[in-house]
């Protein structure tokens, strides 16, 4: 099993959908977790961190299940602007390892 | 804040060749990363640096690769020689010590011919 796994897509959604993506992670003894957007060709950008209780920032949900390992990520009201692709990221010891990336377009 | 300084932008060169790439952190992190990014491989972790100090480069592919980081202000990784299989674009992180997220630099996309 890979250490961190994502859906490809690509997701293609009309302006003002909602869309989520999930991230499961193989490493039970992970602590941290983040989201980071990546736009085409260019550097990762955090996004958000993932907290065990789940947290919101505007239009964007992320939450953390530990039983199940997995993060996920929920976008309300998508943006055109939205389109990029999605890394997460949970930690190994002192480093994160980042899934594949998930691709998202946001069509007019 | 400039963020994480890279450079060069892009870098041709032909296999055989010694390349060096160059990385400034956000001043006051004490940690840096190099990963490396392909489409077949996606993002993957060359080495880190505690405090100047190399503390896991298990992700370094071979021994052609080196990575040195001579003060905090600024780091290297060099590939001696280069192969086509290096083409790549190599992402430099930094980050606070003990803190949450990485700052990414720009990278440097390098393609050996």
């Amino acid at each position: 099993r890979k250490e961190v796994e994502q859906d490809p897509g690509p997701f293609n959604v009309p302006e003002g959908a909602t869309v989520a993506f999930n991230c499961t992670y193989s490493n039970s003894a992970s602590q941290s977790f983040f989201w980071y957007r990546q736009d085409c060709r260019k550097e990762p950008k955090l996004l958000m961190s993932v907290y065990s209780s789940g947290n919101e920032d505007g239009r964007f949900t992320a939450q953390l299940n530990r039983a199940s390992q997995y993060i996920s990520l929920l976008i309300r009201d998508s943006k055109l602007s939205d389109s990029a692709t999605y890394l997460c990221a949970p930690n190994y010891g002192q480093n994160f390892v980042f899934g594949p990336g998930t691709r998202l377009s946001v069509l007019p | 804040d400039a963020g994480v300084i890279q450079s060069p932008r892009h870098e041709v060169t032909e296999m055989g060749q010694e390349v060096t790439l160059r990385c400034k952190p956000i001043s006051g992190h004490n940690s840096l990363f190099w990963y490396r990014q392909t489409m077949m491989r996606g993002l993957e972790l060359l080495i880190y640096f505690n405090n100047n100090v190399p503390i896991d480069d298990s992700g370094m592919p071979e021994d052609r690769f080196s990575a040195k980081m001579p003060n905090a202000s600024f780091s290297t990784l060099k590939i001696q020689p280069s192969e086509p299989r290096d083409s790549a674009v190599y992402f430099c992180a930094s980050s606070p010590q003990g803190a949450l997220g990485y700052t990414f630099g720009s990278g440097t996309r390098l393609t050996v011919v």
